[in-house]
């Protein structure tokens, strides 16, 4: 089976650009979950996606923006990036809203560079 | 804010020896906690979780928590090289979906 797909792998933009990042979660599970990881720093959490509703919002302006779609995976939208949004964004996915005993799976991460 | 505090490290220890990672958090309804392996460059991966309070082993790492004293730490035995690595603390509120609040992360260095 195949794990948490995102993509692109890689991405750079300029400043004030907008950017999309895609996530496919693992086959039967319903809910994503988006994370931004800064360099050096522990990630922390954007967004939570379950069933098509967004179940969980962190402490992120609402230059960014999430969805999921009926077949689950999700996208994150970020709008007039900031050099401060250079990050690995992480997506996660599992099978319902909760955690289960054992914690969630993070997908290889989209590193977003911004110039 | 919950806050969640890791020694930033880097924690050297010889080959075989005993790394002890530690962990403080601030919430007190948090109820479920995970440590993560971090690579440099790659994702966190998920080595451990723990619920109850006490000691829970798995191969050579132990988790222990204390939810009196807000503590959580990793215990990793017979340390290798291949452990070298960032362990990212991270700390759930079953009231709050799946979100995870994580520490900063503690980098390790098993020196040969």
């Amino acid at each position: 089976d195949a794990g948490v797909t995102q993509s692109p792998t890689h991405l750079i933009k300029t400043r004030g650009q907008q950017v999309t990042l895609r996530c496919s979660p693992i086959s039967g599970h319903k809910s994503v979950s988006w994370y931004q990881q800064v360099l050096g720093q522990g990630p922390q959490f954007i967004f939570q996606y379950y069933e098509k509703e967004e179940r969980g919002r962190g402490n992120f302006p609402d230059r960014f923006s999430a969805r999921q779609f009926p077949n689950y995976s999700s996208e994150l939208n970020v709008n007039a990036l900031l050099l401060g949004d250079s990050a690995l964004y992480l997506c996660a996915s599992s099978l319902w809203s909760g955690l289960s005993n054992y914690g969630y799976t993070f997908g290889s991460g989209t590193r977003l560079t911004v110039v | 804010q919950k806050e969640v505090e890791q020694n930033s490290g880097p924690l050297s220890v010889p080959e075989g020896a005993i790394a002890s990672l530690n962990c403080t958090y601030s919430d007190r309804v948090s109820q479920s906690f995970f440590w993560y392996r971090q690579y440099s460059g790659k994702s966190p991966e998920l080595i451990m979780s723990i619920y109850s309070n006490g000691d829970k082993e798995d191969g050579r790492f132990t988790a222990q928590l204390n939810k009196a004293s807000q503590y959580v730490s990793l215990l990793i035995r017979d340390s290798q090289p291949s452990d070298s690595a960032t362990y990212l603390c991270a700390v759930n509120d079953n009231n709050a979906g799946n979100m995870l609040t994580f520490g900063g992360g503690t980098r390790l260095m098993v020196k040969p």
